[in-house]
């Protein structure tokens, strides 16, 4: 249980173009998705949080409308990078709490495997 | 300022017990402290989770003071294949903001 996926797992781009990032809860609804940044030898860093249905909430230093947030469903996130730059090429990680999973609280977050990003 | 401390790096052999700790001040208080575990270009894998005192499961276990200013984590007997990066990942009260520790590199010795 808690199966988080992740797509594309790799991604090289132009340094110009949007880059699309989906995030799914494989078998529990997920009422709430974080995205993650993480630099090379780093801790994750959050970028900001979702709840279906809801505007994204985002940390203090993440631009909005350069990482697009949405989260239509409950099994369903995607952080859209747009106009992409060297300097975004990063980690990307997701990650989902919700209901339906057995033995840990609902705020559990469970992750996925991560996008690697790099932007040429 | 909230802040989650770790040691950076610790070495161990095969078969030993492995503690990490985790320093995490003013967490939220009816919030759980979460361990989990990262291999290299993976997202993290849930480890084991705790409210208070001493929770174990197959893998870990974890122990809290009553203060829950910080926490341990506990691994028996580590094998080559528990290389990997720990983090524990804390709700802050006030702000209610989640915050990855600094994460500990550990390295399992032959």
């Amino acid at each position: 249980g808690a199966v988080v996926s992740q797509h594309p797992s790799r991604v090289i781009c132009k340094s110009g173009t949007s880059v699309k990032i989906e995030c799914r809860s494989l078998d529990f609804q997920a009422t709430t998705m974080f995205w993650y940044r993480q630099f090379p030898k780093q801790s994750l860093m959050l970028m900001a949080t979702s709840n279906e249905g809801s505007k994204a909430t985002y940390e203090q230093g993440v631009e909005k409308d350069k990482f697009l947030i949405n989260h239509a469903s409950l099994t369903l996130s995607t952080l859209t990078v747009t106009s992409a730059h060297p300097e975004d090429s990063s980690f990307y990680i997701c990650s989902a709490s919700g209901t339906g999973l057995p033995y840990t609280s609902t705020d559990t977050q469970y992750f996925g495997p991560g996008t690697r990003l790099t932007v040429l | 300022l909230a802040k989650t401390t770790q040691p950076i790096s610790m070495d161990s052999y095969e078969g030993q017990e492995v503690n990490i700790t985790c320093s995490h001040n003013n967490i939220a208080t009816n919030d759980y402290i979460t361990w989990y575990q990262q291999f290299p270009s993976q997202g993290p894998r849930f480890i084991i989770q705790g409210y208070k005192t001493k929770v174990t499961n197959e893998v870990a276990s974890l122990f809290i003071p009553a203060d829950r200013k910080s926490s341990t984590l506990s691994l028996p007997r580590v094998s080559l294949s528990d290389t990997a990066v720990y983090y524990c990942l804390v709700k802050y009260s006030g702000t209610y903001k989640y915050i990855f520790g600094t994460g500990t590199r550990l390295k399992v010795l032959a």
